[in-house]
């Protein structure tokens, strides 16, 4: 069945310093989705990306969706303590009716 | 977040307990899931309801129960059966009609062994 990898499983990062979290998926994907998740608290919806190519920002988070709608990306430029947490991507799975996420990428900002 | 409920926060369960986590919402969506989340897991679907009087198992439904009496209200029983129920529980539906919509989660409940 359709699975979606994530890398690295954890970062840590000075505060200032770029970060990024990759994710591929074993099919192709009608859209990607990108979740944070806080220490302690529940997943919070950042983005959808739904076209080939497609490129979006929200201030210093930029996401990508591959070519192919296999991969996909989150860049964080210039981390801040405030950018702590965990990042999942989520495709929507074979059944159509539910979403596969990856495991997260943990990231740890120190200042 | 508004629209989802879910109660209680903490539960601690003895062997052999089955203990039912709830979650109700607000938001006249027809559909909800259940996800379990572990530390380094990510999270894995345990069942989903698309209409009331309907639901699906996800990828590790043994152990648990649901039921789906109420448009607003989405049990889920953890039984005895499930030997490792120690986890945090987040209850979810999407945004929109679809099920490819963003989901939107509640405040989620942890459970543990006593």
């Amino acid at each position: 069945g359709q699975q979606v990898m994530q890398i690295p499983q954890y970062q840590h990062v000075q505060e200032g310093e770029d970060f990024t979290t990759y994710c591929n998926s074993s099919t192709t994907l009608s859209n990607i989705q990108w979740y944070k998740q806080r220490p302690g608290g529940h997943p919070v919806f950042l983005i959808q990306l739904v076209k080939s190519g497609e490129v979006k920002k929200q201030k210093r988070l930029t996401f990508q969706f591959g070519e192919a709608k296999k991969n996909s990306s989150l860049h964080i430029t210039a981390t801040q303590t405030t950018d702590v947490g965990t990042y999942f991507c989520a495709g929507l799975s074979n059944s159509g009716y539910a979403l596969n996420f990856g495991k997260g990428t943990s990231l740890l900002v120190t200042p | 977040d508004g629209g989802i409920t879910q109660s209680p926060k903490y539960l601690f369960r003895k062997e052999g307990q089955n203990v039912t986590l709830s979650c109700e919402q607000n938001l006249n969506h027809d559909a909800m899931y259940w996800y379990r989340q572990d530390p380094g897991q990510g999270l894995r679907l345990i069942y989903y309801s698309q209409i009331v009087n309907d639901f699906q198992k996800g990828d590790i439904a043994e152990g648990y129960s649901v039921s789906r009496e109420k448009k607003e209200s989405f049990p889920l029983t953890v039984t005895s059966a499930q030997k490792n129920p120690t986890a945090f529980y987040l209850c979810a539906n999407p945004t929109g009609p679809v099920a490819n919509q963003p989901q939107h989660f509640g405040d989620g409940t942890r459970l543990s062994i006593l």
